[in-house]
């Protein structure tokens, strides 16, 4: 059990366009969702925390215009990456709480983005 | 504001070796510590969870501990393969949010 799923796996898109990514929790609820970026040979970094139909927690120095994060149930997350640019190429990451236990995050496989 | 540390950055040993990754966190008031395990290009896996009340856990060939009082976890690998060939992520912070450390890339030898 607890397997988070990530879609796409893979995107490539011009800059200025905008581009989803959702996170699904396939066989468990979770109260909370997080995201997550990693450049290479780097460490992940906590982008933003969203919490079931309400609005999400932004990291300091994430633009909330630019990363939007929909909850809008249980088991699905999105982030949409608005107007993207080159610099926002990276490894996105999510990972999902469950309902009433320990905590522990379960984290999907990662959506590499790259764009041109 | 937690911040986590992991040493060494990188380490090659020969197969069949025990080994002792360091993991260092600055906030003592930590929620939960996780060991994750992250092969190249992909997601993480996680390894070991210590709650905060617990001081170490086990899994197969891999045992974890937290000493929350000295901000230091470790996570030791008996009998390393090198199928372990990865780089290795301790995570934790003061509430249920995770702050990662820079993590060490492990290389075993056969």
């Amino acid at each position: 059990g607890a397997v988070v799923s990530q879609h796409p796996s893979r995107v490539i898109c011009k800059s200025g366009t905008s581009v989803k990514i959702e996170c699904r929790s396939l066989d468990f609820q979770a109260t909370t969702m997080f995201w997550y970026r990693q450049f290479p040979k780097q460490s992940l970094m906590l982008m933003a925390t969203s919490n079931e139909g309400s609005k999400a927690t932004y990291e300091q120095g994430v633009e909330k215009d630019k990363f939007l994060i929909n909850h809008a149930s249980l088991t699905l997350s999105t982030l949409t990456v608005t107007s993207a640019h080159p610099e926002d190429s990276s490894f996105y990451i999510c990972s999902a709480s469950r309902v009433g236990l320990s905590g522990e995050q379960y984290f999907g496989p990662g959506t590499r983005l790259t764009v041109t | 504001k937690q911040e986590v540390t992991q040493i060494p950055a990188a380490l090659s040993v020969p197969e069949g070796e025990n080994l002792v990754l360091n993991c260092s966190f600055t906030d003592s008031a930590i929620y939960n510590l996780q060991w994750f395990r992250q092969d190249p290009g992909k997601g993480l896996t996680s390894l070991l969870l210590i709650q905060s009340s617990q001081r170490e856990q086990t899994s197969g060939r891999l045992n974890a501990s937290l000493d929350k009082s000295s901000g230091r976890s470790t996570l030791y690998i008996a009998a390393s393969q090198p199928g372990d060939s990865a780089t290795y992520l301790c995570a934790g912070g003061a509430t249920n949010k995770l702050i990662f450390g820079t993590g060490t890339l492990l290389a075993v030898q056969p």
